[in-house]
């Protein structure tokens, strides 16, 4: 099975950077996508790691350590659009895509 | 950009009756998702479908649940008797496949039973 855990709520001021963890354990990783969700709406994806380190796609960057079953997503210059969800998920080996509980992000004047 | 498409947006049916969620993937796309989100909760999985039959189902997707793949471009997700927890966003998304290929979702269709 798949355990995938992620704190529940952070906040942060405009401008600043926040760092949004996830730990997972699975029987099988092909991979760990980030997705941002804001409320009403569908998930929409962010970024990719399969290998281990940072990927960095502008404002948001995302680190893997597949050892420590670790990953986390960075957001520079946060933007008070940034108010969202954000959703870790682990693929596996068939495709299947689990996500984690969501973290809420809310962003400060 | 190719999306994928679900109707109906809104639905409230009452308790006990059949619900048809549709959706269109991505057309080139090879593997299709059901998941759900009850309000102010995770995402979670329903079923996942590949190669025209289901390839994995979670615990909640019991046998009120059913899929089907009617045509080249159709998914639904049927709830047989829907019950009040059914209420929820229900996502379908599809993917390619492959290492590193996100999958897509659909707006969502928003079930109310009462």
């Amino acid at each position: 099975g798949q355990n995938i855990d992620q704190p529940t709520e952070m906040t942060a001021t405009e401008g600043a950077i926040v760092q949004i963890n996830c730990t997972y354990q699975t029987s099988g990783f092909n991979g760990l996508f980030w997705y941002q969700q804001h409320a009403g709406e569908a998930p929409t994806f962010l970024s990719y790691n399969v290998l281990d380190g940072l990927e960095e796609k502008g404002r948001f960057s995302s680190f893997l350590s597949r050892s420590k079953g670790y990953s986390y997503l960075l957001l520079k210059e946060l933007q008070m659009k940034d108010s969202a969800s954000y959703l870790c998920a682990v693929v596996d080996y068939g495709q299947n895509f689990v996500f984690g509980p969501g973290t809420r992000l809310s962003v400060l004047p | 950009e190719p999306e994928v498409t679900q109707t109906p947006s809104h639905q409230v049916t009452q308790m006990g009756q059949e619900v048809i969620l549709r959706c269109v993937p991505i057309s080139n796309h090879l593997y299709f998702y059901w998941y759900r989100q009850i309000l102010g909760q995770k995402v979670e999985f329903l079923v996942s479908f590949y190669n025209n039959e289901i390839s994995e189902k979670s615990e909640i997707f019991d046998d009120q649940f059913s899929v089907e793949r009617p045509d080249g471009s159709n998914f639904t997700l049927k709830i047989r008797s829907t019950k009040l927890e059914d209420s929820a966003m229900y996502f379908c998304a599809s993917s390619s496949g492959g290492s590193g290929n996100t999958i897509y979702f659909g707006e969502g269709s928003w079930l109310t039973v009462v």
